[in-house]
């Protein structure tokens, strides 16, 4: 069964370094997404993307994010200058698009595991 | 705005027992419902979904979940638990049209005892 994968599993590095986290998307599909997990808090959408823009952001996802579908497979966050609140557990998902209105549903990879210190 | 509730932080069974873990949800219209896994060091895996049609619906690993409009709930069950269900549970809910963008519940951890 095809699934999403994230690179890495686990990062550690310093307040105000740049972190790019990597995801590749089940290949078929065209809806792409962020989100994370404070440890022991909510899962918090970030931020959707679609046709090489973002189509949806929170207000979470501030000027220090950005996302970028650098080629046909890759789906990467930057962090341009980490902070210690930024630690956390980023999941990347992917989905098929849009049909008939029937909703879609996300497929969510095992996650990378940030560590700000 | 919309939200889920999950109540219980933690819930302990016993292995073979029965389990229902509980959602709410406060929305404008019916959402799409969805309850995600977490098994320990893993991602989020979908078992189950909820759009139209069948209130009660199956998903994976044996698991159901029933939708009651009157109670806005959209309750997890599994008639006998195995200890590898020990796992966090998620409840989402996402709008009917536009983005799709789920808001998940706080989870609940599922403790197994042998």
């Amino acid at each position: 069964e095809p699934e999403v994968t994230q690179t890495p599993s686990h990062q550690v590095t310093q307040m105000g370094q740049e972190v790019i986290l990597r995801c590749v998307p089940i290949s078929n599909h065209l809806y792409f997404y962020w989100y994370r997990q404070i440890l022991g808090q909510k899962v918090e959408f970030l931020v959707s993307f679609y046709n090489n823009e973002i189509s949806e952001k929170s207000e979470i996802f501030d000027d220090q994010f950005s996302v970028e579908r650098p080629d046909g497979s890759n789906f990467t966050l930057k962090i341009r200058s980490t902070k210690l609140e930024d630690s956390a557990m980023y999941f990347c998902a992917s989905s098929e698009a849009l049909s008939g209105g029937a909703g879609e549903t996300q497929y969510f990879g095992p996650g990378t595991r940030l560590l700000v210190l | 705005a919309q939200s889920v509730t999950q109540p219980d932080i933690h819930i302990t069974v016993s292995e073979g027992a029965s389990l229902e873990l509980r959602c709410n949800y406060s929305y404008g219209a019916t959402p799409y419902l969805f309850w995600y896994v977490q098994s320990p060091g893993q991602g989020l895996q979908l078992l189950l979904k909820y759009f139209s049609g069948d209130t009660l619906v199956q998903g994976i690993k044996g698991f159901e979940a029933e939708f009651k409009r009157s109670q806005s709930s959209f309750n997890l069950r599994k008639p006998s638990v195995h200890w590898s269900d020990a796992a966090e549970y998620f409840c989402a809910v996402a709008p009917r049209g536009g983005s799709y963008i789920p808001t998940f519940g706080r989870g609940t951890s599922l403790i197994v005892h042998p």
